[in-house]
């Protein structure tokens, strides 16, 4: 099955700064990348994805990149601000072969933004 | 528009015990799934509801899971008797789209099993 490996576990960024959070996964058949937000206590929620016959997105501040032959995607967010402090979750799925959406998730990343 | 709810928030047993986790899904929202996160490690994939049909059950851990969705409207995930190892938070996730597009989660049950 997929496996999906996240760092670092924890990253700590000067506002204004920019932060890079970076996923592997091992399944070559996947194609949706999304990556979500949890801030403390609240429900995770998708704040940008990616599929495979691209390799970057961006919107606004934050962007993601994909190198389907390395198998790694990386989550871009610039100008951070103390609100982009959360934990962040990458996740791989095969969108063909699964009759639903079962994402693979990484270990998590929790940013915390300096004021 | 009302989002995905679940109940408990958290909730806490003793080992041996039975705890019942509702999720309500975004209505008209065919997909439910159940997911769930031990110990800060990462979200885990337990089963995915068409309507009211499994689809794929390959992540539940063993026989004491029992996740229902009678009707095909709201899941219940009953642990029974629970272990120590099924502490953690318990998300459960809906979708009108199969096989693509954004999974909504709820702010997750948080089980502590003493």
């Amino acid at each position: 099955g997929e496996n999906v490996e996240q760092h670092p576990s924890t990253l700590s960024v000067q506002e204004g700064d920019s932060a890079v959070i970076k996923c592997t996964y091992s399944d070559s058949a996947s194609n949706y990348f999304p990556w979500y937000k949890q801030e403390l206590g609240k429900r995770p929620q998708l704040i940008i994805d990616i599929r495979s016959n691209v390799g970057e997105k961006k919107d606004q501040r934050i962007a993601v990149t994909l190198n389907k032959t390395a198998k790694h995607f990386s989550l871009h967010i610039t100008e951070t601000q103390p609100e982009d402090s959360a934990v962040y979750f990458c996740a791989a799925s095969n969108e063909i072969k699964a009759a639903g959406n079962k994402l693979t998730f990484g270990g998590g990343t929790r940013v915390l933004v300096k004021p | 528009e009302a989002g995905v709810t679940q109940f408990p928030s958290h909730s806490v047993i003793e080992k041996g015990q039975t705890v019942t986790l509702r999720c309500d899904p975004i209505s008209g929202h065919d997909n439910l799934y159940w997911y769930r996160r031990v110990m800060g490690k990462e979200i885990k994939f337990l089963l995915h509801f068409v309507k009211e049909s499994k689809q794929d059950e390959s992540g539940m851990p063993n026989n004491r899971f029992l996740a229902e969705r009678t009707g095909g409207t709201y899941s219940t995930l009953k642990v029974q008797p629970a272990e120590l190892e099924d502490s953690g938070v318990y998300f459960c996730a809906s979708s009108q789209v199969s096989g693509a597009g954004e999974l909504f989660f709820g702010e997750g049950s948080r089980l502590t099993v003493l």
